[in-house]
């Protein structure tokens, strides 16, 4: 089945800097990879997503990139700002499988 | 637009118990997946509903059963509870269809703590 690597586990920065989080995957059939934010509390809310046909995908101050090839995907987050603060996972479809997450901290 | 909601919010159960989960997708939508997340984890599929059908599942034992409904809500029932079942176990709703993914919407799940 899929497997999911997620990188760092933990990420703090200074608001207004950006964030970088990272992810593999292991099933060259995957062809969907949506990211989600998970607040305390709350079940995973879908903050941008990319289709395998696609190399990069923005939405105001976040974009996710897609290496096929190296089966590499990346969110970016930029002028990060403390409502940020949350955790992060990246998903891959075939079957929705998740990484492991990142706990993103955003420091006034 | 309602979304996705689930019950109870919180449940405390016994080491050989049997629990149930329940799940109302959200409007318009005929999907039901069941996902586990233990502490500190991503979640992971257990199984998915369309059409009141099992129509995927994870790597989870038969202990873990489901149900969907003509109005398309669900349970997820969990028998001969394990101390490793303490868990928050989230619902997520589709509208399927067509041969793409479509978006899954979660509802803030059910923190299982078993003793």
């Amino acid at each position: 089945g899929e497997n999911v690597e997620q990188h760092p586990s933990t990420l703090s920065v200074q608001e207004g800097d950006s964030a970088v989080i990272k992810c593999t995957y292991s099933d060259s059939a995957s062809n969907y990879f949506p990211w989600y934010k998970q607040e305390l509390g709350k079940g995973p809310q879908l903050i941008i997503d990319i289709r395998s046909n696609v190399g990069e995908k923005k939405d105001q101050r976040i974009a996710v990139t897609l290496n096929k090839t190296a089966k590499h995907f990346s969110l970016h987050i930029t002028e990060t700002q403390p409502e940020d603060s949350a955790v992060y996972f990246c998903a891959a479809v075939g079957q929705l499988t998740f990484g492991s997450g990142t706990q993103l901290t955003v420091l006034p | 637009e309602t979304g996705v909601t689930q019950s109870p919010t919180h449940l405390i159960k016994t080491r050989g118990q049997q629990v149930t989960l329940r799940c109302s997708s959200q409007s318009g939508h005929n999907t039901v997946s069941w996902y586990q997340q233990a502490l500190g984890q991503g979640p992971q599929f257990i199984f998915q509903y369309y059409r009141e059908e099992e129509n995927g599942r994870g790597n989870f034992p038969p202990r873990f059963s489901g149900l969907q409904f003509p109005n398309y809500s669900s349970e997820l029932n969990v028998n001969a509870l394990e101390l490793d079942d303490s868990a928050l176990y989230l619902c997520a709703s589709s509208r399927q269809g067509g041969a793409e993914y479509n978006e899954q919407f979660f509802g803030p799940g059910t923190r299982l703590t078993v003793l």
